[in-house]
């Protein structure tokens, strides 16, 4: 298996342009994560999927941000208007069951001018 | 609201010596408790987790991490240190109350630097 495979792994765009990151998960697994990473808050979750559907959004900071999951095998994180503090890392990760190890992708790294 | 504190920034070890990385959580439940391992520019690597049963658990690249309940701790520890090592560790906890699925909620890292 390829792993937890994201795109682009580069981003850099101007401030209030549309920005979508892409995740594919591990094959069979249902749980479906979204994390941002930055040096001052660390890593965070903003949102995770189990079976397609989003069970938990609270930590999506605002408006701007929205994911979906059409299908097992893909999801999007969507940033509309883009801001430079939206700067930062973003990972994907999926697992098997809740209690299990979850897989990263390589990550988005997003800049945004 | 569930946390997970590490109190070291950074943890310098000479090569073959021990190393200690330390972890305390609070979460409301019985936690799920994981080891991961990120080296620079890559994404995270499991590493172990501690879920139920023998508080000594053993993970990946000859690292093991010990459960305390009493002391609401999950040190990560290695007998003998590799320059290897050096990467940045990551403390993460998950609650029973949502049967584990819950989303991790991470500490801020530990730098773990291994001198030769």
């Amino acid at each position: 298996d390829a792993g937890v495979i994201q795109s682009p792994r580069h981003e850099v765009t101007e401030m209030g342009q549309e920005v979508t990151l892409r995740c594919k998960p591990i094959s069979g697994h249902d749980y479906l994560f979204w994390y941002r990473q930055t040096m001052m808050r660390g890593l965070e979750l903003l949102i995770y999927f189990n079976n397609n559907v989003p069970i938990d959004d609270s930590g999506m900071p605002e408006d701007r941000f929205s994911a979906k999951m059409p299908n097992a095998s893909f999801s999007t994180l969507k940033i509309q208007p883009s801001e430079p503090r939206d700067s930062a890392v973003y990972f994907c990760a999926s697992s098997l069951q809740g209690a299990s190890e979850q897989f990263f992708g390589p990550g988005t790294r997003l800049t945004v001018l | 609201a569930q946390s997970v504190a590490q109190p070291e920034d950074q943890v310098n070890v000479a090569e073959g010596n021990p190393l200690t990385v330390k972890c305390t959580y609070s979460v409301s439940g019985n936690p799920y408790l994981f080891w991961y391992v990120q080296y620079p520019n890559r994404g995270l690597q499991f590493l172990l987790k501690y879920i139920t049963g023998d508080n000594l658990v053993k993970g990946s690249y000859g690292f093991e991490a010990e459960f305390n309940k009493s002391q609401t701790s999950f040190h990560l520890k290695k007998p003998s240190a590799l320059v290897s090592d050096s990467a940045l560790y990551f403390c993460a906890v998950s609650s029973s109350s949502g049967g584990g699925a819950d989303g991790l909620t991470f500490g801020k890292g530990t730098h773990l630097i291994i001198q030769p």
